[in-house]
């Protein structure tokens, strides 16, 4: 089984700052095959990016996915206040889905 | 719009069975398999498996083989979950969330959450 391990576990940010999240797998995931998540709280988690890169319908374009292999990196441009949340990198492969244990970003 | 609304929240008893029902809505309920994804209080996601809809075949996590049991109900749209031989380590909300078909693997919409309290 894949074991994704997000970093840092809390990020503390300004407002306008920019928020830069790591996901590192195991082993060599495919790229069409890392999704991002975000929940806040008290929420059901909303899908985010697919495909590593690819920003699901309505996310703000600060959101951006990249990465390849075994490191992944989310990252938002401008923290705006609904963004402060917890994100989950989750990834497919051989029938089964993992997560990442998160990372919260919250406000400084 | 799609839908997917989940029952009530469960206090269960240790050694206690507990079914969770997803009912599905806003688009034709065969063609998206549904999963299952839990939460333990202050804790990250854990996926526990999926049912295909169109025949209901499933697909478990290894963690919850043997006590965890998905069916559906094709007249009423809706999926279940039931896990048994439940432990205090269960305590979660439990979600269900309907899977992409566009080859990203996916969830795409998810439903309220069930919390499930086991406690003696």
């Amino acid at each position: 089984e894949i074991v994704l391990t997000q970093s840092p576990g809390t990020l503390s940010l300004s407002p306008g700052e920019r928020a830069t999240l790591s996901c590192r797998a195991s082993q060599s995931v495919t790229s069409s095959y890392l999704t991002w998540y975000q929940q806040r709280p008290g929420q059901a988690p909303r899908l985010l990016i697919y495909g590593a890169s690819s920003r699901a319908t309505g996310i703000p374009d600060r959101f951006s996915g990249s990465g390849s292999g075994t490191d992944f990196t989310l990252t938002i441009s401008r923290l705006e206040p609904e963004d402060f949340a917890v994100y989950y990198c989750q990834q497919y492969g051989s029938s089964t889905w993992t997560f990442g244990q998160g990372t919260k970003v919250e406000i400084k | 719009q799609v839908q997917l609304v989940q029952s009530g929240a469960e206090v269960k008893k240790p050694g206690a069975s507990v079914k969770v029902s997803c009912k599905a809505s806003g688009y034709t309920f065969t063609n998206y398999y549904i999963h299952w994804v839990r939460q333990a209080p202050g804790q990250g996601l854990e996926w526990m498996g999926f049912i295909n809809p169109n025949g209901g075949s499933t697909t478990y996590a290894q963690k919850f083989q043997g006590r965890v049991t998905m069916t559906r109900d094709t007249s009423t749209s809706t999926v279940y979950m039931e896990l048994s031989s439940l432990r205090s380590e269960d305590t979660a909300l439990y979600y269900c969330a309907r899977g992409s078909r566009d080859g990203y693997k996916t969830f795409e919409y998810w439903g309220q959450g069930t919390l499930v309290t086991v406690s003696s």
